[in-house]
């Protein structure tokens, strides 16, 4: 059974700072995905990662993806308030479905 | 561009009352997929769709029905609404590829409900 965990779950960070959110899942897959929840709204699709070795940026957040270590990363360079929000991470089961991380908790400050 | 509608977006049931949330889709994809979100958790898959008249229980299907009769719609029922049952519902779709996801999933923008 396919399991993803998220770490950590809640980080509170300042301003200007770099910082990296992990996404460990437990069984072969090719395919992840990196959602964005702004509180009281819907998921947004940040990256999308389809094959070992994949790194997608955009702005201040770049995702990789290592299928042989079943890891994932979601790195913030120079973090600003405006990227504080929950981001899930989710991994193709090959069923039609996808497995949810429980998701993290950025609190960027001033 | 409309995307996925979720329809009501607000809705307060009695314990007992029954409902149907409605989701309908306009990119022409071939799966779609309910979800619930409980405060400060992740999604929980209800049902899913994989294509226009199959549907298959998710990982908390007790209490819910589904029907797929059209591609573009997805509707969610709750036949005596509990309490446990109040949560934010999220619909989504994506288009799969002989059991390859293609995308990602694009998300309604959720029905929140409540019963007392």
């Amino acid at each position: 059974e396919l399991k993803v965990e998220q770490n950590p779950l809640f980080l509170s960070m300042q301003e200007g700072k770099n910082y990296t959110i992990y996404c460990n899942y437990s069984t072969t897959s090719d395919r992840l995905y990196w959602y964005r929840q702004d509180p009281g709204k819907s998921l947004e699709s940040l990256f999308v990662l389809l094959s070992n070795g994949a790194v997608k940026q955009e702005g201040r957040l770049m995702a990789s993806l290592d299928t042989k270590a079943r890891l994932s990363t979601l790195h913030i360079t120079a973090a600003v308030h405006d990227l504080s929000a929950t981001y899930f991470c989710a991994v193709d089961n090959s069923n039609y479905q996808l497995i949810w991380g429980a998701g993290t908790k950025l609190i960027i400050k001033p | 561009n409309a995307g996925v509608t979720q329809t009501p977006k607000f809705q307060v049931l009695k314990t007992g009352q029954s409902m149907t949330l409605q989701c309908a889709q306009d990119m022409n994809h071939n799966s779609m997929y309910w979800y619930r979100q409980d405060p400060g958790m992740g999604l929980r898959l209800i049902y899913y769709s994989a294509s226009e008249g199959t549907t298959d229980k998710g990982e908390v299907p007790d209490g819910y029905n589904v029907s797929r009769l059209k591609k573009q719609n997805f509707l969610l029922g709750l036949e005596s609404a509990a309490p446990s049952q109040t949560s934010v519902y999220f619909c989504a779709s994506t288009q799969w590829t002989s059991g390859i996801n293609t995308g990602e999933l694009f998300f309604g923008e959720g029905s929140r409900l409540t019963v007392l």
